[in-house]
């Protein structure tokens, strides 16, 4: 069983940059496991913000970026607002199923 | 603009059967693999099975055995999640949501979800 492991909690100060990984238990994530970037705040389904890596979907906000660094995903978040305060998760195609990795909750204070 | 409503859900006693549907508005319906998301209370996001937009193809998780079956109506615009023997731990909110052109493209869309509660 493939494990995904995440951060489970971060802190960044407003205006800030961190950021969030993602690694997998099967070795170094490459492009080829697509990763994938969500945020979801308390009782509201997930949004999609990063795909295949680096992608932004129209709405990502351009201070969230995507890429690939020391063997894992990374999320980096630039200049960070009080909204993203929230719960990320990474997900990762391991060729015949979709993995989530366990989210870290991002708290900006 | 891309919809998608979940509907389905309830409460159902442990050993029972539900059917989950999706339903999809503002986007070629066919064209589309689709998603199935599960999210127990308090926890974290837990992939479920996924579909082609022909339904000639399906990938689902481990834990899913054979007791879940995913497919789709395209009549309907409709994707549907069949869930037999169900268990306590099934509890939870589940969310469809439109992928791409392949079952690794993005999980771009995602509806609001229905939840699922397994109790006696």
């Amino acid at each position: 069983q493939t494990v995904v492991t995440q951060e489970p909690s971060l802190t960044v100060s407003p205006g800030g940059t961190v950021t969030l990984t993602c690694a997998s238990s099967a070795g170094e994530v490459t492009s080829g496991y697509h990763p994938n970037w969500l945020q979801q705040k308390p009782g509201q389904a997930p949004r999609a913000l990063i795909y295949s890596t680096a992608n932004k979907h129209s709405w990502t906000p351009a201070r969230f970026s995507g890429s690939l660094l020391g063997g894992k995903a990374a999320l980096t978040l630039s200049a960070v607002q009080p909204e993203d305060e929230a719960e990320y998760y990474c997900l990762l195609w391991f060729g015949s199923s979709w993995v989530f990795g366990g989210g870290t909750k991002l708290t900006v204070l | 603009e891309v919809q998608l409503v979940e509907s389905g859900g309830g409460l159902v006693q442990p050993g029972g059967s539900l059917r989950l549907s999706c339903t999809g508005s503002g986007f070629t319906f066919n064209e589309y693999w689709m998603t199935w998301v599960r999210q127990a209370p308090g926890k974290g996001l837990e992939w479920v099975a996924n579909i082609k937009g022909d339904g000639t193809e399906r990938h689902q998780a481990d834990f899913v055995g054979g007791r879940f079956t995913i497919s789709r109506d395209n009549g309907k615009n409709s994707l549907y999640l069949q869930m037999n023997s169900l268990r306590g731990e099934d509890t939870g909110v589940y969310y469809c949501a439109r992928q791409g052109g392949f079952p690794y493209a993005e999980a771009s869309s995602w509806g609001q979800g229905t939840l699922v509660t397994v109790s006696s």
